[in-house]
């Protein structure tokens, strides 16, 4: 299966300011998502990511919050915006193959905004 | 909306015993399951894969059952090692995505 590299590992950032999360995938892949997990909380699927369109998201995420990039089959880029101390999460990054051939995921980025 | 509960929540076990973690939802249409790992925040280490036609998968000490018609799955993890300490999720897949339970947190006290 696909090995996704995920960077940062985490940061801590100023409140206002926006931060950019990279995955890269070892290997082509049809879909890439986006989730978020909330302190103490399951995953939330914030969007998927669509290769050389805009992505598709989910009720409560919008773009201008959340804006991500995917350029090719293999790279994707989350965006977290004008950031609050609600938004200190881990997020993390997903890709599959095939819809059932099940899911990989990165290993997480642990956003703390003072 | 599929919604996922893990039994039980938290537990902790003496290292040797055997584990067995629970997973239920709600809708049944489903295509298949994974079983993942997660350790204290990190990303997610896939355990474990069910398609929907399988009844259960195997993979070293672990075992995964699935029965998709009552909307349950069951994590067997046998003779428990601390490196075993994690957060175990479930996830089915269906319409299009995967939902998750909060996991069931794992500790083996050696």
């Amino acid at each position: 299966s696909a090995v996704i590299s995920q960077k940062p590992s985490r940061d801590i950032c100023q409140r206002g300011t926006s931060l950019t999360i990279q995955c890269q995938v070892d290997s082509q892949v049809t879909m890439m998502f986006w989730y978020r997990q909330q302190p103490g909380q399951s995953l939330t699927l914030i969007a998927t990511a669509n290769q050389g369109s805009e992505a598709t998201y989910e009720s409560g995420f919008v773009i201008d919050k959340f804006p991500i990039s995917r350029p090719n089959l293999t790279f994707s880029t989350l965006t977290v915006s004008n950031m609050s101390p609600e938004d200190s999460s881990i997020y993390l990054c997903s890709a599959a193959e095939t819809r059932l051939g099940g899911y990989t995921f990165g290993s997480g980025t642990r956003l703390t905004v003072v | 909306k599929q919604e996922v509960t893990q039994i039980p929540a938290a537990l902790s076990v003496p290292e040797g015993e055997n584990l067995v973690l629970n997973c239920s939802f709600t809708d049944s249409a489903i295509y298949n399951l994974q079983w993942f790992r997660q350790d204290p925040g990190k990303g997610l280490t896939s355990l474990l894969l069910i398609q929907s036609s399988q009844r259960e998968q195997t993979s070293g000490r672990l075992n995964a059952s699935l029965d998709k018609s009552s909307g349950r799955s069951t994590l067997y993890i046998a003779a428990s090692q601390p490196g075993d300490s994690a957060t175990y999720l479930c996830a089915p897949y269906g319409n299009n995505r995967l939902a998750f339970g909060k996991g069931n947190q794992v500790v083996v006290i050696p």
